[in-house]
């Protein structure tokens, strides 16, 4: 099984700021990778596909880069509406494996 | 529009059996593949099983394989989730989530709202 490690697990930001999420795999998964954001009581929503493709409907703030093991979720300037958190989903492999979130949190 | 809408969580024993339901709309339902991923109480996701358009490729995660059993019927755009010998561990919210696109990787562009599944004795 492929281990999804985001980091950190709390990022503190500045509403206007930048943030730069960063998720690992434990082993190659080429850019076989999506992004999702989760606010509370909501269903996850899907950001980012293929490392760096946006979704259908995603601002263009945010944008998704990387490939092998090492992927960053960058929102170049924090909106309300972005204070939530952000997972990270592997679909190199079976089984289909999510990092354990980052909340990202009013500073 | 599309919709996803889940159903039949409830709060079961140890070992009972319980089946969730999805139903779909707004789209072709037997284009595409479906999944369910939960989420146990504050914590992150877990991916459960999935199945292709047309019942022809199933696959399980292994905490829930033997156990449970994913399937569903084109005819009625529905999902099904046949969960038995259920554990305190299996305590989630359940979501279907719908595979982006007909070919590719398998990531999610809708998800339903989820249904509770609470496993107490």
């Amino acid at each position: 099984e492929i281990v999804m490690t985001q980091s950190p697990a709390t990022l503190s930001v500045s509403p206007g700021e930048r943030a730069t999420l960063s998720c690992r795999a434990s082993q190659s998964i080429g850019s076989n990778l999506a992004w999702y954001q989760q606010k509370p009581g909501q269903a996850p929503r899907l950001l980012i596909y293929a490392a760096s493709a946006r979704a259908t409907y995603i601002p263009a703030r945010f944008s998704g880069s990387g490939s092998g093991t090492e992927f960053t979720l960058t929102i170049s300037s924090l909106q309300s509406e972005d204070f939530a958190v952000y997972y990270c989903q592997q679909y190199n492999n079976w089984p289909l494996t999510f990092g354990q979130g980052t909340k990202v949190e009013i500073k | 529009e599309v919709q996803l809408v889940e159903s039949g969580g409830d709060l079961v024993q140890p070992g009972r059996s319980l089946r969730l339901s999805c139903a779909a709309s707004g789209f072709t339902f037997d284009d595409y593949a479906m999944h369910w991923v939960r989420q146990a109480p504050g914590e992150g996701l877990e991916w459960v099983s999935g199945i292709n358009w047309d019942s022809g490729n199933i696959v399980y995660a292994d905490s829930v394989k033997g156990r449970f059993t994913i399937s569903r019927d084109n005819a009625k755009n529905s999902l099904y989730l046949q969960m038995n010998s259920l554990r305190v561990e299996d305590t989630a919210l359940y979501y279907c989530a719908k595979k982006m696109a007909t070919t590719g990787g398998y990531y999610f562009d809708y998800w339903g709202q989820g249904t509770l599944v609470t496993v107490s004795s």
